[in-house]
């Protein structure tokens, strides 16, 4: 079975300070790992994924995360939040042997950035 | 050119009709989804097409039905409409199931009085 999980319901932070938005997940095997946002009213946009090789994956607007196999983690970052990163944002995996078993989404973390 | 579309935006109808939203893509993926977003945001898949063959359906009430006409189209059937069928529906499409990225609609959001 897989799982992923998104500790925190909520992140507030500063503009300009850096953001953390945390996410877990569990598999048998190897993950294929997503991070998607999602802006009020609107479909969620893809942000980044990893996939194989480098752990640290960049993305759109200037999002990262890292691939933490022992932690079984992959966070996403950015370094100076900007208000306009406020919005809701999914983690989600997929087994990478899993067949066809769907992309299992996690609850979603409201990030809030204050100005 | 809107990559992943759905019609309708909104969909307001009375408990027991029957409704359709549809869904399109223009990107050229071989795969199509149907997701249910509750009230509390989480997101759950119900169906899954691949060249309008039907891979995934996630404990669906047969109330719903998807048909897939030909691979750029997904709609979605709702008989004996019930309250708990109010939520946002998203499609999305892929270019294959894995590791491909999911692009997403813009969601239809349905309420059932």
């Amino acid at each position: 079975a897989q799982s992923v999980a998104q500790p925190e319901d909520q992140v507030n932070v500063a503009e300009g300070n850096p953001l953390t938005v945390k996410c877990t997940y569990s598999v048998s095997g190897n993950p294929y790992l997503f991070w998607y946002v999602q802006y009020p009213n609107r479909g969620l946009q893809f942000l980044l994924k990893y996939i194989t090789g480098d752990n640290l994956v960049k993305g759109s607007y200037g999002f990262e995360a890292e691939f933490n196999k022992s932690q079984t983690s992959f966070h996403l970052k950015k370094p100076s939040a900007l208000v306009s990163d406020s919005a809701l944002y999914f983690c989600a995996v997929r087994d990478v042997a899993s067949g066809n078993t769907p992309l299992v989404f996690g609850k979603g973390t409201r990030l809030s950035v204050i100005a | 050119d809107t990559a992943v579309s759905q019609t309708p935006k909104y969909l307001v109808t009375q408990m027991g009709n029957d409704k359709s939203i549809k869904c399109e893509q223009n990107l050229g993926h071989d795969t199509m989804y149907w997701y249910k977003q509750d009230s509390k945001k989480f997101l759950k898949i119900m169906f899954s097409y691949n060249n309008k063959e039907l891979i995934i359906n996630e404990t669906v009430p047969n109330r719903f039905s998807p048909k897939s006409p030909d691979k750029a189209h997904l709609n979605l059937h709702i008989n004996s409409l019930e309250l708990g069928d109010s939520a946002v529906y998203f499609c999305a499409s892929s270019q294959r199931q894995g590791r491909e990225t999911q692009y997403f609609g813009p969601g239809t959001r349905l309420l059932v009085l």
